[in-house]
């Protein structure tokens, strides 16, 4: 089984600022992907960032970095100088590889606020 | 690259008819997602292909719910008969292999349904 838990239904964060989104995980798979999303409320999924469960490295790109903590099972996003267009729903998601064969979940969300 | 393509993008009905949804993934990829969002909540599995043989299903309301991927490209969902409790974003995604490696998943449009 897997289970995907965002805690903070929704965040606020100042333009310029970072701001970092929870994610915690749950699963039996040795080998499995970590994904974060972002919809906006015209409703496309985006994909943002991924990280492998055996990267020894954190995954950055752009703005974005994966703050992954194996040992915890966590996730979490952290977006680094927010702009306005940040604001909308992020979605933590995971896939394992082994047992579970690429089923993939997704947790609730965090709806993020950028104010100017 | 065409992405994913859905249809309708909009669908209303009354309760106890029954409805049909169309997603035609990116060309050459293997894997077909389907998935139910309830406005406020994260994109729950419905069923997983992988070409047309099918990966999980566990979260398919099997007693009105059917899809179907013939030769592996194109998938039908159906719900036969709608309630009211169906009234979601019905997504559709598709990568390559997934449980094999990471493969960035890539969502269509949606199809809003909903049920009066």
């Amino acid at each position: 089984a897997q289970k995907i838990t965002q805690t903070q239904p929704g965040m606020f964060v100042q333009e310029k600022e970072a701001v970092t989104l929870d994610c915690t995980y749950d699963t039996s798979d040795p080998s499995y992907g970590l994904f974060w999303y972002k919809q906006p409320s015209s409703g496309e999924m985006i994909f943002l960032i991924y990280q492998g469960s055996y990267d020894q490295q954190n995954a950055t790109e752009g703005r974005y970095s994966l703050n992954f903590q194996k040992a915890r099972k966590s996730a979490n996003l952290v977006i680094s100088a927010s702009q306005l267009g940040d604001s909308a729903m992020y979605f933590c998601a995971m896939r394992g590889f082994n047992t579970n064969a690429g089923k993939s979940t997704f947790g609730d969300g965090t709806t993020l606020t950028v104010k100017p | 690259e065409a992405g994913v393509a859905q249809s309708p993008r909009y669908k209303i009905i009354e309760k106890r008819q029954s409805v049909a949804f169309w997603c035609n993934p990116i060309s050459g990829h293997a894997t077909l997602y389907w998935y139910q969002q309830i406005l406020g909540q994260g994109p729950k599995l419905l069923i997983q292909f992988q070409n047309n043989g099918v990966v999980d299903d566990s979260q398919l309301p099997k007693d009105r719910f059917s899809a179907e991927r013939l030769k592996g490209v194109d998938s039908t969902l159906k719900i036969q008969p709608a309630k009211l409790e169906d009234s979601a974003v019905y997504l559709c995604a598709s990568s390559g292999e997934a449980a094999s490696s990471y493969n960035e998943q890539f969502f269509g449009p949606g199809t809003r349904l909903t049920v009066l």
